[in-house]
């Protein structure tokens, strides 16, 4: 069974400055896809960002953007200018690609907090 | 384009009382799961379906939860009797294709039994 881990349960960074969170995973599958999801104090699931394994070029959504390191089982998440708003819970998600499990497993979250 | 709909966002319901949960899909997707997230295990999968028939419910915890989904656009997610263990939020969420696309999440239902 895959698992994902999260090592740091908070994490803290200046409004402006640049954060790093952390993931890893393990899997004995080649195909794959790894998300981020964000999760305010609303409780909403919101979708940050998206992986898949086979490529090996690394994700970005605006200030948003991943390390993948697939050798290393690596998947960490760098948020550029940090902003007020993005205080929040995030979860890195594993996902097989086809095959028969299709559930998404979690990690248990870094709580990032972002200080003005 | 809407997204996942869940209702109700917030309940506060009596031991013992029924409780449903609703999740109007996001219109295309013919996958959708029921989460559920606790303090204590985290995000946890109860049931998914794929073209409405149940695929996997494994992971629903006891048979005090069943769920249903009548057609493409509506599902259920029913408590009875509720107690206060299943005080949690449960999430809907849909996806295009099974195990191929993103899955997108509801706001989730706020369920406190007291």
């Amino acid at each position: 069974a895959q698992t994902v881990t999260q090592s740091q349960p908070e994490m803290s960074v200046q409004e402006a400055e640049t954060v790093t969170l952390s993931c890893t995973y393990d899997t004995s599958e080649s195909d794959y896809y790894l998300f981020w999801y964000k999760q305010p104090p609303s409780r909403q699931m919101i979708l940050v960002i998206r992986q898949e394994a086979y490529k090996q070029q690394n994700a970005t959504e605006n200030r948003f953007s991943v390390n993948f390191q697939k050798a290393a089982k690596s998947f960490s998440l760098k948020i550029s200018d940090s902003q007020l708003g993005d205080a929040a819970m995030y979860f890195c998600a594993y996902r097989s690609h086809g095959g028969s499990n299709y559930k998404l497993t979690f990690g248990k979250g870094t709580l990032l907090t972002v200080n003005p | 384009d809407a997204g996942v709909i869940q209702s109700p966002r917030h309940e506060v319901t009596e031991m013992g009382q029924e409780v449903t949960l609703r999740c109007k899909p996001i219109s295309g997707h013919n996958s959708l799961f029921w989460y559920r997230q606790t303090m204590m295990r985290g995000l946890e999968l109860l049931i998914y379906f794929n073209n409405n028939v149940p695929i996997d419910d494994s992971g629903m915890p006891e048979d005090r939860f069943s769920a249903k989904m009548p057609n493409a656009s509506f599902s259920t997610l029913k408590i009875q009797p509720s107690e206060p263990r299943d005080s949690a939020v449960y999430f809907c969420a849909s996806s295009q294709r099974l195990g191929l696309d993103t899955i997108y999440f509801g706001e989730g239902s706020w369920l406190t039994v007291v």
